[in-house]
């Protein structure tokens, strides 16, 4: 079945540490997401990617970063730059534009 | 900048009952809009989306949404709830350019039996 696998689905993250989001889909989408989810808040874009080797920043890209060398994976790294990590990590896809986005089943970062 | 606003942090309704949930937006052109369904520790999944034609669209699991310009308003019915129901919802609206699609906050539903 075609869709985005994220993980892990749980991950603790020590003070100073940069640690990877793996994001991987097969739907064939050029056009991949990262959102943060926080309580009350909804969804906020963190990066976004239309191609490969290309990807720009949302509204709340600081301490984060991602890359976009295959067009299956979309990874983030959230660095230790990022004050306030704790929060629940989206990862989605579309063929571009205002197409519909099709969702992974998200990661939960907590802060050790 | 683009805005969308759910009046409703959570709502309660009984199982067979109807349901209208609330959603407001900020555009100036004609928007594209959305509403979204997720479960607790899941990803989202899209009941329906508007982008232009008849105001009435109808979604997956029984929604439906109306868009309504003059109250910059796009909420969600289903004339009758199931427990199955129970879950968070979304709207959104879709970026000119695309690519950047703006969320509310969300509105919580919860079924009672």
């Amino acid at each position: 079945d075609g869709g985005i696998t994220q993980s892990p689905k749980y991950l603790f993250r020590k003070e100073g540490q940069n640690v990877t989001l793996s994001c991987e889909q097969n739907l064939n989408h050029d056009a991949m997401y990262w959102y943060r989810q926080d309580p009350g808040q909804g969804l906020r874009l963190i990066y976004y990617s239309q191609i490969v080797n290309d990807f720009q920043k949302g509204d709340i890209a600081e301490g984060y970063s991602v890359s976009r060398e295959k067009k299956e994976s979309f990874p983030l790294t959230v660095t230790s730059a990022q004050k306030n990590p704790t929060a629940f990590y989206l990862c989605a896809s579309n063929a571009g534009g205002n197409e519909k986005l099709f969702f992974g089943s998200g990661t939960q970062l907590s802060v050790l | 900048a683009q805005s969308v606003t759910q009046p409703d942090i959570h709502i309660t309704v009984s199982e067979g009952a109807s349901l209208e949930l609330r959603c407001n937006y900020s555009y100036g052109a004609t928007p594209y809009l959305f509403w979204y369904v997720q479960s607790p520790g899941q990803g989202l999944q899209l009941l329906l989306k508007y982008f232009s034609g008849d105001t009435l669209v109808q979604g997956i699991k029984g929604f439906e949404a109306e868009f309504k310009r003059s109250q910059s308003s796009f909420n969600l019915r289903k004339p009758s709830v199931h427990w199955s129901d129970a879950a968070e919802y979304f709207c959104a609206v879709g970026d000119t350019g695309g690519f950047k699609t703006i969320f509310g906050a969300g509105t919580r539903l919860f079924v009672k039996a």
